[in-house]
Protein backbone atom coordinates (compact mmCIF):
# COMPACT_ATOMS: atom_id res chain seq x y z
CA UNK A 1 0.00 0.00 0.00
CA UNK A 2 1.11 3.61 -0.62
CA UNK A 3 2.74 5.75 2.03
CA UNK A 4 1.22 8.61 3.49
CA UNK A 5 2.75 11.48 5.18
CA UNK A 6 0.30 13.92 6.94
CA UNK A 7 1.26 17.13 9.54
CA UNK A 8 1.61 15.80 13.07
CA UNK A 9 -1.02 18.84 14.18
CA UNK A 10 -3.24 21.22 13.16
CA UNK A 11 -5.45 23.47 14.62
CA UNK A 12 -8.42 25.18 13.99
CA UNK A 13 -10.98 27.72 15.14
CA UNK A 14 -14.49 26.38 16.12
CA UNK A 15 -16.89 27.37 12.89
CA UNK A 16 -13.98 27.51 10.46
CA UNK A 17 -13.01 25.37 7.91
CA UNK A 18 -10.43 22.86 8.67
CA UNK A 19 -8.25 21.19 5.91
CA UNK A 20 -6.24 18.82 6.27
CA UNK A 21 -3.53 17.52 4.06
CA UNK A 22 -2.19 14.05 2.96
CA UNK A 23 0.57 13.06 0.76
CA UNK A 24 0.29 10.54 -1.14
CA UNK A 25 3.11 10.69 -3.62
CA UNK A 26 3.66 7.43 -4.60
CA UNK A 27 -0.58 5.91 -5.21
CA UNK A 28 -0.73 3.67 -7.77
CA UNK A 29 -3.56 3.77 -10.06
CA UNK A 30 -5.81 1.59 -8.38
CA UNK A 31 -5.61 2.82 -5.32
CA UNK A 32 -7.95 4.59 -3.27
CA UNK A 33 -7.52 7.39 -0.31
CA UNK A 34 -9.31 6.40 2.88
CA UNK A 35 -9.86 9.10 5.93
CA UNK A 36 -11.04 7.83 9.29
CA UNK A 37 -10.91 10.01 12.35
CA UNK A 38 -10.42 8.71 15.83
CA UNK A 39 -12.42 10.90 18.66
CA UNK A 40 -10.47 10.10 22.43
CA UNK A 41 -11.28 6.80 23.86
CA UNK A 42 -13.17 5.92 20.58
CA UNK A 43 -12.32 3.27 18.07
CA UNK A 44 -11.76 5.32 14.71
CA UNK A 45 -14.41 6.23 12.33
CA UNK A 46 -15.15 6.67 8.72
CA UNK A 47 -15.50 9.96 7.11
CA UNK A 48 -14.96 9.50 3.28
CA UNK A 49 -13.20 7.83 0.67
CA UNK A 50 -12.41 8.67 -3.15
CA UNK A 51 -10.51 7.16 -6.07
CA UNK A 52 -9.99 10.86 -8.21
CA UNK A 53 -13.12 12.98 -8.54
CA UNK A 54 -13.77 15.32 -5.79
CA UNK A 55 -16.05 13.70 -3.11
CA UNK A 56 -18.68 15.24 -0.40
CA UNK A 57 -20.76 13.58 1.88
CA UNK A 58 -22.84 14.80 5.23
CA UNK A 59 -19.69 14.60 7.31
CA UNK A 60 -16.43 16.00 4.82
CA UNK A 61 -15.36 17.15 1.09
CA UNK A 62 -12.38 15.25 -0.32
CA UNK A 63 -10.22 17.38 -2.85
CA UNK A 64 -7.60 15.16 -4.70
CA UNK A 65 -5.08 16.58 -6.63
CA UNK A 66 -5.12 16.04 -10.73
CA UNK A 67 -2.21 14.21 -10.46
CA UNK A 68 -3.54 12.33 -7.37
CA UNK A 69 -0.52 12.75 -5.41
CA UNK A 70 -1.68 14.56 -2.69
CA UNK A 71 -5.41 15.02 -1.10
CA UNK A 72 -7.15 17.44 1.20
CA UNK A 73 -9.98 16.70 3.61
CA UNK A 74 -12.15 19.38 4.63
CA UNK A 75 -14.61 20.06 7.45
CA UNK A 76 -16.53 22.79 6.34
CA UNK A 77 -17.30 24.32 9.46
CA UNK A 78 -15.02 22.50 12.68
CA UNK A 79 -17.00 22.11 15.97
CA UNK A 80 -15.39 21.42 19.55
CA UNK A 81 -16.27 17.86 18.53
CA UNK A 82 -14.34 17.42 15.56
CA UNK A 83 -11.35 17.59 17.62
CA UNK A 84 -9.73 14.69 16.94
CA UNK A 85 -6.90 12.28 15.20
CA UNK A 86 -7.13 12.39 11.47
CA UNK A 87 -5.98 8.86 9.15
CA UNK A 88 -5.06 9.71 5.44
CA UNK A 89 -5.11 5.75 4.14
CA UNK A 90 -4.34 4.63 0.75
CA UNK A 91 -5.41 1.39 -0.32
CA UNK A 92 -6.51 -0.91 -3.08
CA UNK A 93 -9.95 -1.23 -4.05
CA UNK A 94 -10.98 -5.39 -4.49
CA UNK A 95 -8.31 -7.73 -4.15
CA UNK A 96 -7.60 -9.88 -1.50
CA UNK A 97 -7.63 -6.92 1.31
CA UNK A 98 -11.32 -7.20 1.76
CA UNK A 99 -11.09 -3.53 3.40
CA UNK A 100 -7.90 -3.97 5.40
CA UNK A 101 -6.61 -0.70 6.45
CA UNK A 102 -2.84 0.16 7.75
CA UNK A 103 -2.98 3.56 9.79
CA UNK A 104 -0.04 5.79 10.34
CA UNK A 105 0.63 8.57 12.92
CA UNK A 106 -1.96 10.73 11.47
CA UNK A 107 -2.66 14.59 12.40
CA UNK A 108 -4.25 15.54 15.97
CA UNK A 109 -6.57 18.53 14.82
CA UNK A 110 -7.84 20.29 17.61
CA UNK A 111 -10.47 22.52 17.29
CA UNK A 112 -10.28 25.95 19.36
CA UNK A 113 -13.75 27.77 21.02
CA UNK B 1 -27.79 2.27 14.66
CA UNK B 2 -25.75 -1.23 13.83
CA UNK B 3 -22.80 -1.41 15.99
CA UNK B 4 -20.08 -3.93 16.40
CA UNK B 5 -19.57 -4.72 20.51
CA UNK B 6 -16.45 -5.52 22.23
CA UNK B 7 -16.59 -6.95 25.67
CA UNK B 8 -14.84 -6.26 28.44
CA UNK B 9 -14.74 -2.67 27.67
CA UNK B 10 -11.67 -2.72 30.62
CA UNK B 11 -9.57 -6.07 31.55
CA UNK B 12 -7.22 -6.02 34.49
CA UNK B 13 -5.17 -8.78 34.67
CA UNK B 14 -1.70 -10.44 35.92
CA UNK B 15 1.32 -11.49 33.98
CA UNK B 16 0.93 -14.99 32.77
CA UNK B 17 -2.90 -15.02 33.18
CA UNK B 18 -4.94 -16.01 30.35
CA UNK B 19 -6.98 -12.74 28.39
CA UNK B 20 -10.28 -13.41 26.08
CA UNK B 21 -11.60 -10.99 24.07
CA UNK B 22 -14.87 -11.05 22.20
CA UNK B 23 -16.30 -9.08 19.61
CA UNK B 24 -19.90 -8.95 17.89
CA UNK B 25 -19.32 -7.80 14.62
CA UNK B 26 -22.25 -6.11 12.77
CA UNK B 27 -25.01 -8.49 11.05
CA UNK B 28 -24.27 -9.37 7.82
CA UNK B 29 -20.75 -8.20 7.65
CA UNK B 30 -18.62 -10.93 6.51
CA UNK B 31 -14.87 -9.45 7.40
CA UNK B 32 -13.47 -8.84 10.60
CA UNK B 33 -10.30 -7.25 11.98
CA UNK B 34 -8.51 -7.09 15.29
CA UNK B 35 -6.43 -3.84 15.33
CA UNK B 36 -4.05 -3.07 18.85
CA UNK B 37 -3.25 0.78 19.55
CA UNK B 38 -0.46 1.99 21.71
CA UNK B 39 1.32 4.97 22.61
CA UNK B 40 4.31 3.91 20.62
CA UNK B 41 3.30 1.80 17.78
CA UNK B 42 0.19 3.17 16.90
CA UNK B 43 -3.06 1.37 16.00
CA UNK B 44 -1.59 -2.14 14.32
CA UNK B 45 -3.61 -4.54 12.22
CA UNK B 46 -3.00 -8.28 13.81
CA UNK B 47 -5.78 -10.78 12.20
CA UNK B 48 -8.11 -10.39 9.93
CA UNK B 49 -11.25 -13.14 8.94
CA UNK B 50 -13.29 -13.56 6.01
CA UNK B 51 -16.04 -15.45 6.14
CA UNK B 52 -15.03 -17.02 9.51
CA UNK B 53 -11.30 -18.13 7.96
CA UNK B 54 -8.51 -16.49 8.75
CA UNK B 55 -6.85 -14.75 5.60
CA UNK B 56 -4.07 -13.18 7.49
CA UNK B 57 -2.91 -13.35 10.95
CA UNK B 58 1.00 -12.06 10.41
CA UNK B 59 0.52 -9.15 12.81
CA UNK B 60 -0.09 -11.58 15.57
CA UNK B 61 2.92 -13.26 17.51
CA UNK B 62 2.26 -16.50 17.39
CA UNK B 63 3.23 -18.11 20.38
CA UNK B 64 0.88 -16.50 22.57
CA UNK B 65 -1.86 -14.83 20.83
CA UNK B 66 -4.53 -16.70 19.19
CA UNK B 67 -7.75 -15.50 17.05
CA UNK B 68 -10.78 -17.47 15.79
CA UNK B 69 -14.45 -16.87 14.56
CA UNK B 70 -16.26 -19.88 16.01
CA UNK B 71 -19.43 -18.85 14.67
CA UNK B 72 -20.57 -15.85 12.44
CA UNK B 73 -21.68 -13.76 14.97
CA UNK B 74 -18.84 -14.26 17.52
CA UNK B 75 -14.44 -13.00 16.98
CA UNK B 76 -12.46 -14.07 20.13
CA UNK B 77 -8.96 -12.76 20.55
CA UNK B 78 -6.82 -14.69 23.29
CA UNK B 79 -3.82 -14.04 24.70
CA UNK B 80 -2.07 -17.05 26.96
CA UNK B 81 0.11 -16.28 28.93
CA UNK B 82 -0.31 -12.48 29.07
CA UNK B 83 2.66 -10.57 29.62
CA UNK B 84 2.79 -6.57 30.55
CA UNK B 85 3.44 -5.44 26.99
CA UNK B 86 0.38 -6.66 25.57
CA UNK B 87 -1.25 -3.44 27.86
CA UNK B 88 -2.90 -1.93 24.84
CA UNK B 89 -6.85 -1.40 23.18
CA UNK B 90 -7.82 -3.90 21.33
CA UNK B 91 -10.19 -2.87 18.83
CA UNK B 92 -12.61 -5.26 16.79
CA UNK B 93 -13.94 -3.60 13.32
CA UNK B 94 -15.93 -5.13 10.60
CA UNK B 95 -17.20 -4.81 7.31
CA UNK B 96 -19.34 -6.12 4.31
CA UNK B 97 -15.87 -7.56 2.89
CA UNK B 98 -16.60 -6.34 -0.69
CA UNK B 99 -12.98 -4.58 -1.11
CA UNK B 100 -14.10 -1.00 -1.13
CA UNK B 101 -16.50 -0.69 2.02
CA UNK B 102 -15.79 1.36 4.81
CA UNK B 103 -14.95 -0.54 8.29
CA UNK B 104 -17.07 -0.41 11.53
CA UNK B 105 -15.05 -0.19 14.85
CA UNK B 106 -16.16 -1.39 18.29
CA UNK B 107 -15.36 0.50 21.17
CA UNK B 108 -12.60 -1.06 22.31
CA UNK B 109 -10.87 -3.59 25.23
CA UNK B 110 -8.39 -1.44 27.82
CA UNK B 111 -6.01 -4.40 28.64
CA UNK B 112 -3.96 -3.61 31.59
CA UNK B 113 -1.49 -6.73 32.64
CA UNK B 114 0.38 -5.90 35.38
Amino acid sequence: DAKTTQPTSMDCAEGRAANLPCNHSTISGNEYVYWYRQIHSQGPQYIIHGLKNNETNEMASLIITEDRKSSTLILPHATLRDTAVYYCIVRPAGGTSYGKLTFGQGTILTVHP
Amino acid sequence: DARVTQTPRHKVTEMGQEVTMRCQPILGHNTVFWYRQTMMQGLELLAYFRNRAPLDDSGMPKDRFSAEMPDATLATLKIQPSEPRDSAVYFCASGPGQGFEKLFFGSGTQLSVL
